[in-house]
């Protein structure tokens, strides 16, 4: 199975700050047949089921907030909220469904400071 | 509006089965892609099968064998069988789109424990 080893477990940062969370896949998750990195970032709220934000490693999903946005260099895939707000406040998961063997990363939880 | 509702979960001794369900309205479990992904108490997501339109299924190795998915004209289940603690979790039914983004609809979650 591809492994999604994300870091930090755990960040606080200052409402209006940058937060950044990483992933990395354990093999390429890259479909050739269209070049798209099989990536998705999900946010899950106390209480919640989780939110699809990103998918495509990149791509936001309708509905989402600016604020976030996804990148990848290889096998490290980033999410970045450019500016948190307070109902940012969750575990962010990154998953990969390049293979029929979906896996999540571990989560990482975001806190204000 | 696309909804999914988990049902179906409670204490259950190890060794025992049990049967979640999911119920849908806005979008037909035929014609989907249904998985079923769990949560253990503080801890993260782990998926467990899938559904395909087509019927053909596919599962994470921790349980196949134990767990079977299937649908009727309206739900989709997940048959539980030889129950160990470490199933205790939340249970959720979500939609693969298969539009090349990951799971857009997700259920409120179902609560299985497995315990003596």
């Amino acid at each position: 199975d591809i492994v999604m080893t994300q870091s930090p477990d755990s960040l606080a940062v200052s409402l209006g700050e940058r937060a950044t969370i990483k992933c990395k896949s354990s093999q390429s998750v890259l479909h050739s047949s269209n070049n798209k990195n099989y990536v998705a970032w999900f946010q899950q709220k106390a209480r919640q089921p989780p939110k699809l934000l990103v998918f495509w490693a990149s791509a936001r999903e309708s509905g989402v907030p600016e604020r976030f946005s996804g990148s990848a260099s290889g096998t490290d895939f980033t999410l970045t909220i450019s500016s948190v707000q307070a109902e940012d406040v969750a575990v962010y998961y990154c998953q990969q469904y390049y293979t029929i063997q979906y896996t999540f990363g571990q989560g990482t939880k975001l806190e204000i400071k | 509006e696309v909804r999914l509702l988990e049902s179906g979960g409670d204490l259950i001794q190890p060794g025992g089965s049990l049967r979640l369900s999911c119920a849908t309205s806005g979008l037909a479990v035929t014609s989907n892609y249904m998985s079923w992904v769990r949560q253990a108490p503080g801890k993260g997501l782990e998926w467990l099968a899938v559904l395909y339109s087509d019927g053909t299924t596919y599962y994470a190795d921790s349980v196949r064998g134990r767990f079977s998915i299937f649908r009727d004209t309206s739900k989709v289940y997940l048959r539980m069988s030889s129950l160990r603690a470490d199933d205790t979790a939340v249970y959720y039914c979500t939609r693969d789109p298969r539009d090349g983004r990951s799971f857009d609809y997700w259920g409120q979650g179902t609560l299985v424990t497995v315990s003596s």
